[in-house]
């Protein structure tokens, strides 16, 4: 299976484009999530959805939206890019209704973003 | 607020055995993970604590103390693969993932 895929690989944007990262799984996870990674910081959450047409803010929301009309599909939007917004985006999944308790995140390959 | 501490590098000899530590104080704790990201990759799973002990997995371990807030990952007979970024994340009371920065282990010839 493919698992997570994350589309595009990488971009650079001008500053107050906007601009949607795709994110799909083929897991039926009902919990997906948005991560961003700096150097020297750990991931931060941006955004989450715990099953189906709901989402709830992470860490670091500001300046990014989310939707999930699907169980599958996670895409996060920014409205008007900024240089601060340059880093890798990771999304991720899990199935936190399994009943093992762990609820293993799974991650796609990251789209690697830089606002100019 | 909440943090995670573990080193930032370290460096350590093919063969040999490498214990990585992470320290912890978040709002609840609801498991700890250990994942491995090699360098331009995503993280991928490797271990997952919720009781004191160690759990065993192969040539990995890892260990927690929940009243000390602390956790290592032990690697032994180490290859050059084992060459990655190490991090820790702790599930806090919302279930939340706080990730610790990561560690960067070097495996020299």
């Amino acid at each position: 299976t493919a698992g997570i895929t994350q589309a595009p690989t990488s971009q650079i944007l001008a500053a107050g484009r906007s601009m949607t990262l795709r994110c799909t799984q083929d897991m039926r996870h009902n919990a997906m999530y948005w991560y961003r990674q700096d150097l020297g910081l750990g991931l931060r959450l941006i955004h989450y959805s715990n099953t189906a047409g709901t989402t709830g803010k992470g860490e670091v929301p500001d300046g990014y939206s989310v939707s999930r009309a699907n169980t599958d599909d996670f895409p996060l939007t920014l409205a008007s890019a900024v240089p601060s917004q340059t880093s890798v985006y990771f999304c991720a999944s899990s199935d936190s209704n399994s009943g093992h308790g762990i609820d293993t995140q799974y991650f796609g390959p990251g789209t690697r973003l830089t606002v100019l | 607020g909440q943090n995670i501490d573990q080193p930032t590098e370290m460096t350590a000899t093919e063969g040999a055995i490498v214990q990585i530590n992470c320290t912890y104080q978040t709002s609840g704790f609801n498991g700890l993970f250990w994942y491995q990201q090699h360098a331009g990759e995503a993280p991928t799973f490797l271990s997952y604590n919720v009781l004191d002990g160690l759990e065993e997995k192969g040539r990995f371990s890892s260990f927690l103390s929940r009243s000390k807030g602390y956790s290592y990952l032990l690697l032994k007979e180490l290859q050059m693969k084992d060459s990655a970024s190490y991090l820790c994340a702790v599930k806090d009371s919302n279930y939340q993932l706080i990730w610790g920065a990561g560690t960067k282990l070097i495996i020299k010839p």
